[in-house]
């Protein structure tokens, strides 16, 4: 079963500023089995980005998504003030679905 | 509009059972896999297990294995969760989620979530 290792646990930024989120895998996989969420406190989890680099219905186009093999990248272009939240990121196969461990933004 | 409704959620002792239902609208409900993942509170994301749309394919995580059973009623637009010999570590909030389309197993709609505590 793939592990996936998000990184940083947390990252403290100013809006305005740009965010890249880390999500690494235990193995190589394919980029069509990565996604990414966010989720804010109280608040199911909300789908940006699938397929690696293809933006979910209603994702701000400041969220993109990049990578390949084991190493794979969510950037906010520009933080807004709403963006602040925790991110996952997922891998699925047909019998087994992980979640990376979060990565925090937090208002520096 | 997509609209996805949990219930059942509770406080149970340890080794007890419970089972969750999640209440689809808005969508043809047959036509997409359904997971139910979980989240402990104040943690992170851990699914549970899936279903296809027909039923045929079910998938579990290795640590509810023999003890949840997924489900769904196509004819009902429900979803269910049957959890028994309940222990202190499956205590979380509990989401269903509807896959994006078949084949791509990410979640496109999910939830508020019910919130099952296993506790003696």
């Amino acid at each position: 079963e793939i592990v996936l290792t998000q990184s940083p646990g947390t990252l403290s930024l100013s809006p305005g500023e740009r965010a890249t989120l880390s999500c690494r895998a235990s193995q190589s996989v394919g980029t069509r089995y990565i996604g990414w969420y966010q989720q804010k406190p109280g608040q199911a989890p909300r789908l940006l980005i699938y397929a690696t680099s293809s933006r979910a219905t209603g994702s701000p186009d400041r969220f993109s998504g990049s990578g390949s093999g084991t190493d794979f990248t969510l950037t906010i272009s520009r933080l807004e003030p709403e963006d602040f939240a925790v991110y996952y990121c997922q891998h699925f196969s047909e019998t087994f679905v992980a979640f990376g461990g979060g990565t925090k933004v937090e208002i520096k | 509009e997509v609209r996805l409704l949990e219930s059942g959620g509770g406080l149970v002792q340890p080794g007890d059972s419970l089972r969750l239902s999640c209440a689809a609208s808005g969508f043809t409900f047959s036509t997409y896999a359904m997971t139910w993942v979980r989240q402990t509170p104040g943690k992170g994301l851990e699914w549970v297990a899936a279903i296809s749309g027909d039923g045929e394919y079910i998938y579990y995580r290795d640590s509810v294995k023999g003890r949840f059973t997924i489900s769904r009623d196509n004819s009902k637009n429900t979803l269910s969760l049957q959890m028994s010999s309940l222990r202190a570590e499956d205590t979380a909030v509990f989401y269903c989620a509807k896959n994006l389309v078949n084949g791509i197993a990410v979640y496109d709609s999910w939830g508020q979530g019910t919130l099952v505590t296993v506790s003696s």
